[in-house]
């Protein structure tokens, strides 16, 4: 089976940066993601780890270790829209669906 | 506009009853994945069917069924509806095996009283 743990709630100034920690278990391992969730809305993707290192995409980076079990979203310049969950999911080796952490809610302050 | 459309947004129905939740994929995608999201539990996986065929099967009720029929578009029926089965239920699809991740619907929000 699989077990992802995030923090339930974060918080954060507009402006700062705020690193929002995953860690897994997973029998096999074959990705891992994190969407962005705004209450009652649809989460969307924001990044795809398979390999181990940082992946940058704008004021979005993702990192991943698969020796430790663990990933990071790091958020830069925050803005009071990125006030949202933020979902880890993995997926198993040789499985198609994607397995989803509960969450961890992020609030800006201004 | 995500290409994957759930109907209805929005479904409030008694105890006891029966409700049918339909998925049409983004055009291309072979897969269909069901989730269900309440409030305690986050994004918990129910079923997914790929071309047609059952392909992995998650904490979804013995009361829950789904199929995916041949034009893609995929149905999951919930009955005998309890109060706890209350919550957003979200469809997502993707090409095919795994990949680069999947596509959200908007999701229908089940209101069961």
């Amino acid at each position: 089976g699989q077990n992802i743990d995030q923090p339930t709630e974060m918080t954060a100034t507009e402006g700062a940066i705020v690193q929002i920690n995953c860690t897994y278990q997973t029998s096999g391992f074959n990705g891992l993601f994190w969407y962005q969730q705004h209450a009652g809305e649809a989460p969307t993707f924001l990044s795809y780890n398979v390999l181990d290192g940082l992946e940058e995409k704008g004021r979005f980076s993702s990192f991943l270790s698969r020796s430790k079990g663990y990933s990071y979203l790091l958020l830069k310049e925050l803005q009071m829209k990125d006030s949202a969950s933020y979902l880890c999911a993995v997926r198993a080796y040789r499985d198609d669906k994607i397995i989803f952490g509960k969450g961890t809610r992020l609030h800006i302050l201004p | 506009d995500s290409g994957v459309t759930q109907t209805p947004k929005h479904l409030i129905t008694a105890t006891g009853q029966r409700v049918t939740l339909r998925c049409s994929p983004r055009s291309g995608d072979l897969s269909v994945y069901w989730y269900q999201q309440s409030l305690d539990q986050g994004l918990q996986f129910l079923i997914q069917y790929y071309n047609g065929e059952e392909r992995a099967k998650g904490n979804i009720l013995e009361r829950f069924s789904a199929q995916q029929f041949p034009d893609l578009h995929s149905e999951l029926n919930l009955s005998s509806l309890e109060l706890g089965d209350s919550a957003l239920y979200f469809c997502a699809s993707s090409v095919g095996s795994g990949g680069y991740g999947y596509t959200f619907g908007s999701g229908t929000r089940l209101t069961v009283v």
